[in-house]
């Protein structure tokens, strides 16, 4: 069954809207969450760490201040898209790992489709 | 900085025609090596962990084998069910302490009926 649980699948919203995406661990407590974005026919590219209880770590070049991340229970992390533009259309991922200091395999949500218009 | 390539980049097989997909990486000690299945639309499924050189993993029709330089996924008389993306991934001992993954921009994989 799924481990992780995402949404909304898809939104669609005009320019200047903010964007909540909700991921939920289903199987176990995930102290940390992992927020990635794709863009079409090109990989996955993290975004930041989510951290229970503290704040996330972003990677360089993402700006925290747009891409809002609460991590306020072992089962649930948020990203908020502030005044979400059309260049912030693309396939947002969570993932979560059983366990985030050694080397098990993250398992991802299916994802959200932003569409900015 | 981890590097992960894929190749190729997109790969059109004949139903039962068996092939391998390349995952070559330098990373600066490498902790783990993952392989994923992504269907459109939807996120990465994980297939299978590889740890230490000389390792294999298999799965029905894949199989996943790893070096210190490269990792092989091989299909073994694919179906049309087999089409996907597949995208490699690895864990290095300089990832931090959230153990983070770096992707490799994945293979296309079309197995025509």
């Amino acid at each position: 069954g799924a481990v992780v649980s995402q949404h909304p699948s898809r939104v669609i919203c005009k320019s200047g809207t903010s964007v909540k995406i909700e991921c939920r661990s289903l199987d176990f407590q995930a102290t940390t969450m992992f927020w990635y974005r794709q863009f079409p026919k090109q990989s996955l590219m993290l975004m930041a760490t989510s951290n229970e209880g503290s704040k996330a770590t972003y990677e360089q070049g993402v700006e925290k201040d747009k891409f809002l991340i609460n991590h306020a229970s072992l089962a649930l992390s948020t990203l908020t898209v502030t005044s979400a533009h059309p260049e912030d259309s693309s396939f947002y991922i969570c993932s979560v790992t059983r366990s985030p200091g050694g080397n098990q395999p993250q398992h991802f949500g299916d994802g959200t489709r932003l569409s900015i218009l | 900085e981890d590097q992960v390539t894929q190749s190729p980049e997109a790969l059109r097989l004949q139903e039962g025609e068996s092939s391998s997909l390349n995952c070559s990486y330098t990373v600066s000690g490498l902790r783990g090596l993952f392989w994923y299945r992504q269907d459109p639309g939807k996120g990465p499924e994980f297939l299978f962990t590889l740890y230490s050189a000389g390792e294999e993993k298999e799965k029905e029709r894949l199989k996943a084998t790893l070096t210190k330089k490269e990792s092989f996924l091989h299909i073994t008389a694919p179906k049309p069910e087999d089409s996907a993306t597949y995208l490699c991934a690895v864990q290095s001992l300089s990832s931090g302490s959230a153990r983070q993954l770096t992707f490799g921009s994945g293979t296309q994989l079309t197995v025509l009926p």
